[in-house]
């Protein structure tokens, strides 16, 4: 399973876009890039995913250059709800209809008044 | 849909009890799996099972036991409870997916386990 490093915290004002960066320098050629938020004392929530090049939803962008080496969430114009940890995956599908995915320890964002 | 669903909230045992960490999801999904999460650090998986009847290990199996006996229900058994197992445990299903398909992973609530 490819590792993940991200930053273990940042800050950021309210109304700015942030960007945390995670890099995956052993990422396989069938593995799938996905971000995970986690608020205190609740389950990862499930943000966005992509294989290459951007991908765009309603709450956060990924951006993920040529050699997929490392990739980028953005998430634009942060409020006070978005102070959580938010985890980098690497996922390799392992035969038998299932993903292993797994959780390093995440960025934790905070977003301050 | 209630979507994935865990019992009991929180739970103390004393050491070497045993007892089930219960789960289920109501959405038809395959695959399901239990982490555990210590403070401040990541989910580490235990075990997960890609269907009714399969279960397979994760990073961390020892000290637990799984049984899939239903789609719906995908039960932890602790077997003799130690401290080192103090944590939070999180169950997750999702659908099965084939090579080539995202993946997005539907997590519960978290069951808060303290061995004294």
């Amino acid at each position: 399973l490819a590792k993940t490093t991200q930053p273990i915290s940042m800050d950021s004002y309210e109304g700015q876009e942030v960007n945390i960066t995670c890099s995956h320098n052993n990422i396989a050629t069938n593995d799938y890039i996905t971000w995970y938020q986690q608020f205190p004392s609740q389950g990862p929530r499930f943000i966005i995913q992509g294989y290459k090049t951007k991908v765009t939803n309603e709450v956060a962008s990924l951006f993920i250059p040529a050699d997929r080496k490392s990739s980028t969430l953005s998430l634009p114009r942060v409020s006070l709800s978005d102070t959580a940890v938010y985890y980098c995956l690497v996922g390799a599908y392992s035969g038998a209809g299932s993903y292993q995915l797994t959780f390093g320890k995440g960025t934790k964002l905070s977003v301050i008044p | 849909n209630a979507g994935v669903t865990q019992t009991p909230k929180f739970q103390v045992l004393k050491t070497g009890q045993s007892m089930t960490l219960q789960c289920a999801q109501d959405m038809n999904h395959e695959y399901m799996s239990w982490y555990r999460q210590d403070p401040g650090m990541g989910l580490r998986l235990i075990h997960y099972s890609v269907g009714a009847g399969i279960t397979d290990q994760g990073e961390v199996p020892n000290g637990y036991n799984v049984s899939r006996s239903t789609t719906e229900d995908f039960p932890l058994r602790l077997l003799s409870a130690a401290p080192s197992q103090t944590s939070v445990y999180f169950c997750a299903s999702s659908y099965s997916k084939v090579a080539g398909d995202p993946y997005e992973q539907y997590f519960g609530p978290g069951t808060r386990l303290t061995v004294t």
